[in-house]
């Protein structure tokens, strides 16, 4: 089956401690992005890849990391949480910047 | 970078009437408008697309128009069903077409 699939769903964390979600699809799909999404703002491009090693900054690309090893993952890393992190994350892919982006369940991240 | 402006937030409709959301866009090197719908607790699902080079597009009984002068574009959304009950946001490419700017969502709720 076709998916995008992220992990984990729901984290509580503290701030200040690393954490990473990760990001996996089946579709050879080129392009990746990440987005937060928040009350009353939308969703907001974090990163975007690309291609494998072809990675670049979002809208609110602050206090996040991406890499783009293998073509199928796109992690994403928080190297320091902090409180205003709090949000619902999703990952999604498509074959190329223009077309369908197929999202994945989301992850609900909170930073006490 | 590109702004994109959604109106109107919230939208009631008696079922089987139509749904109208506008958005407009500052960059008009923007050539790629997707339309996505997210159902409550769920991931966004691209409902369609226009490109820059074509004024309209159709499909069933939803449709998306774009403006390139005005630099607009709505989703319409004819006989309008419980099920059509969502969370609507608008998007914009970017002159790069890598980088996505969203709307702030439309909440549509259609009344049986």
């Amino acid at each position: 089956e076709a998916q995008v699939t992220q992990n984990p769903r729901y984290l509580i964390t503290v701030t200040g401690k690393k954490l990473t979600v990760t990001c996996s699809q089946n579709m050879n799909h080129e392009y990746m992005s990440w987005y937060r999404q928040d009350p009353g703002l939308g969703l907001r491009q974090i990163y975007y890849s690309m291609n494998v090693e072809v990675t670049d900054k979002g809208d609110v690309p602050e206090g996040y990391k991406v890499s783009r090893k293998e073509k199928r993952n796109f992690p994403l890393i928080l190297e320091s949480p902090s409180p205003n992190q709090t949000s619902l994350y999703f990952c999604a892919s498509s074959f190329t910047g223009r077309n369908e982006q197929f999202f994945g369940p989301g992850t609900r991240l909170t930073v006490l | 970078g590109e702004n994109v402006e959604q109106h109107p937030s919230t939208l009631s409709v008696q079922e089987g009437d139509s749904a109208v959301i506008k958005c407009t866009y500052s960059d008009s090197a923007s050539n790629y408008f997707p339309w996505y719908k997210q159902e409550l607790g769920k991931r966004p699902q691209l409902i369609i697309d226009i490109r820059s080079n074509v004024g309209e597009k159709k499909d069933q009984r939803i449709a998306v128009t774009l403006n390139k002068t005005a630099k607009h574009f709505s989703l319409h959304i004819t006989e309008t069903q419980p099920e059509d009950s969502a969370v609507y946001f608008c998007a914009a490419s970017g002159d790069t077409g890598n980088q996505f700017y969203f709307g702030t969502g439309t909440s549509l709720t259609v009344i049986p």
